[in-house]
């Protein structure tokens, strides 16, 4: 069976520090994978989505980037963390022409101080 | 544009039925979609309709679709204290497409 997984669960950081936050996903072969965020009162929204490795795509201009250096591993990551980085991070996998559905991991509460 | 409405909360007394109401923009739609996130943890998939169905029912849990009107609600019967969490309103246009998502419809299960 599939499994996703994400750390750091929590995370608390200064402004301006770095951040790396790391998914895999077992049980599947090349998925497509999402990386959403969720900010205190507001919906879910996608930042970036990769359907292959080194091939990654942002949905909004911001202070985040992310990487796919393999088939099952999905970073996250920023050079100088903002305050309004603070959030819970989600990653998700779908499978490429075959699912109809996203699986989303536990996520990692990000507090940006 | 790509937009999906929900109120923010939601008051119902345990054994009633809890009836979820979201709203959404694309007329492209073709998946909705109803997750349920709890206290602490990642989001689960409760169930999703096709847009050329008008109901779908999974044992405690009545999905209802008005196309026309854009128009999604969850029905949840006997609600039970288990079932106080968020639950997301979300849809997208294919399979392994992006999925939107509206803010969340926060339950609070009264005694």
């Amino acid at each position: 069976s599939q499994t996703i997984h994400q750390w750091p669960a929590t995370l608390v950081q200064p402004v301006g520090s770095p951040l790396s936050l790391e998914c895999t996903v077992e049980g599947t072969s090349n998925p497509n994978l999402y990386w959403y965020r969720q900010a205190a009162g507001r919906g879910l929204q996608l930042l970036f989505y990769s359907v292959g490795i080194g091939q990654i795509s942002s949905e909004v201009p911001q202070n985040l980037s992310a990487s796919r250096p393999q088939d099952r591993q999905f970073i996250l990551s920023s050079k100088k963390l903002l305050l309004s980085d603070s959030g819970f991070y989600l990653c998700a996998w779908s499978v490429l022409r075959a699912g109809d559905t996203q699986y989303f991991g536990p996520g990692t509460r990000l507090t940006v101080l | 544009g790509e937009d999906v409405e929900q109120s923010l909360f939601l008051s119902v007394r345990e054994g009633d039925s809890s009836v979820i109401n979201c709203t959404y923009t694309d007329s492209s739609s073709t998946y909705l979609y109803w997750y349920k996130q709890e206290p602490g943890a990642g989001l689960q998939l409760l169930t999703y309709i096709f847009s050329n169905m008008d109901m779908k029912q999974d044992q405690r849990l009545t999905v209802l679709l008005n196309k026309k009107d854009k128009h999604l609600s969850l029905r949840i019967a006997d609600t039970q204290t288990g079932d106080s969490a968020i639950y997301f309103c979300a849809e997208s246009r294919n399979r392994d497409d992006k999925i939107i998502f509206g803010k969340g419809t926060r339950l609070h299960i009264l005694p």
